[in-house]
């Protein structure tokens, strides 16, 4: 079985330009996760999803940021204008309700 | 204070050894904790689940203490395989995860 599926892998953009990065949950999960990694502040929670609807956005960091999950198979990040900032690995991570969540393999992305 | 706490190492130990890793948490109403592992420029995977009675998988061994707010992991026999970064993670309710750092652990022959 496929598992969490995020594209690109690597992105690589300059200062000001929109980036838009995918995941493809498990089949059958229902809740949808995005999380940011640095060194500095470790794995946090962005936003995340419950049967498609935004449960709790607390996480995103300023209005730069927005996601949609506009169906039960795909989800997007966007950010616009993107700054030097926001270079991290982003992971998506899907789960069935309450149980184990499983991590896509992450977008690194560098800002110039 | 940061809702979950660890120690961030590096633990640097010889193939064998036995390794104990702490966590603290800052919410009394957490209502479910694990331990996930990540290895260098991977995503994080579930190691396993830490119950109230404490519990074991091979050679690892969770325990968690609600009074005192406070999670470990043990492992013992440590291999090779086992170098990676462990991460405490809490669950207030809901489906989001609150994760710790990591505290990374390097094992060497």
């Amino acid at each position: 079985d496929a598992g969490v599926i995020q594209s690109p892998r690597h992105e690589v953009t300059e200062m000001g330009q929109e980036v838009t990065l995918r995941c493809k949950p498990i089949s059958g999960h229902n809740s949808l996760f995005w999380y940011r990694q640095t060194m500095m502040r470790g794995l946090e929670l962005l936003i995340y999803f419950n049967n498609n609807v935004p449960i709790d956005d607390s996480g995103m960091p300023e209005d730069r940021f927005s996601a949609k999950m506009p169906n039960a198979s795909f989800s997007t990040l966007k950010i616009q204008p993107s700054e030097p900032r926001d270079s991290a690995v982003y992971f998506c991570a899907s789960s069935l309700e309450f149980y184990e969540q499983f991590f896509g393999p992450g977008t690194r992305l560098t800002v110039l | 204070r940061k809702e979950v706490e660890q120690d961030p190492g590096p633990f640097n130990v010889p193939e064998g050894a036995t390794v104990a890793f702490n966590c603290t948490y800052s919410n009394s109403a957490s209502q479910s904790f694990f331990w996930y592992r990540q290895d260098c420029r991977k995503e994080p995977k579930l190691l396993m689940s830490v119950y109230s009675s404490g519990n074991e998988d091979g050679r690892f061994t969770a325990q968690l203490n609600r009074a005192s707010q406070y999670i470990s992991l043990l492992i013992r026999d440590s291999k090779l395989s086992d170098s990676a970064t462990y991460l405490c993670v809490v669950n207030m309710g809901g489906t989001a995860l609150i994760f710790g750092k990591g505290t990374t652990l390097s094992v060497s022959s």
